[in-house]
């Protein structure tokens, strides 16, 4: 099993759509929790973070973190052409060192 | 990009070659991470720097990947006796901030592209 699993994809949505990202852990020990979005050919770059359970919110962005059930999730409202783009997701534990999984494509359609 | 410098962008070499990876964060971060991203993976930790010392470095493959950071600012990441599988894009990160290092978001760079052929 992954430390980090999520969905390859691709996660097609229409344009104005809420986009809903899935990512579940195997270590209970995971501290902190990231999501990242990298376009082709770019490096990623980080979009949200989330420390602790519930819910947090930065503009169109919401991480969900539940971490008796291990898993963290990216909701993106008002889905746009331009957020398509692969959604990494990332956590760390005791260590500073990010693991990642695999990403899931998302695709917004016009 | 988000103040982790990386050079050279591109490179490609032949299989056995030796090379050598740059990266310069904006300064006054003393934690410094690499990670290699091969395609369609997620990126892998290889090795963490704290100051001029490697704090981690239980992601590094084998002994063909050694990295240094003698002055706590530039990194080298070095790759002797290159194989096929060496191919990807090796990315350097710093934390989000300069204090406080411990399970803070990281930005990376914008990697170099490691083609051996």
């Amino acid at each position: 099993q992954k430390e980090v699993e999520q969905n390859s994809g691709p996660l097609s949505v229409p344009e104005g759509a809420i986009a809903s990202l899935n990512c579940t852990y195997s270590d209970r020990g995971s501290q902190s929790f990231f999501w990242y979005r990298q376009y082709s050919g770019k490096s990623p770059e980080l979009i949200m973070f989330i420390y602790s359970n519930g819910d947090k919110e930065d503009g169109r962005f919401t991480a969900q973190l539940n971490k008796a059930s291990q898993y963290v999730s990216l909701l993106i409202r008002d889905s746009q052409p331009s957020d398509s783009a692969t959604y990494l997701c990332a956590r760390t534990n005791a260590g500073n060192m990010l693991t990642f999984g695999g990403g899931t494509r998302l695709m917004v359609k016009p | 990009g988000a103040g982790v410098s990386q050079t050279p962008s591109n490179k490609v070499t032949e299989k056995g070659k030796y090379v050598e990876l740059r990266c310069d964060p904006i300064s006054g971060h003393t934690a410094l991470y690499w990670y290699r991203q091969s395609l369609g993976q997620g990126p892998e930790f290889l090795i963490y720097f704290q100051g001029t010392g490697a704090a981690d470095d239980s992601g590094l493959p084998n002994d063909r990947f050694f990295a240094v950071r003698p002055e706590g600012s530039v990194s080298t990441l070095k790759i002797q006796r290159t194989e096929r599988g060496d191919s990807a894009v090796y990315l350097c990160a710093r934390p989000r901030l300069k204090a406080g290092y411990f399970n803070q978001p990281q930005h990376f760079g914008d990697g170099t592209r490691l083609s051996i052929l």
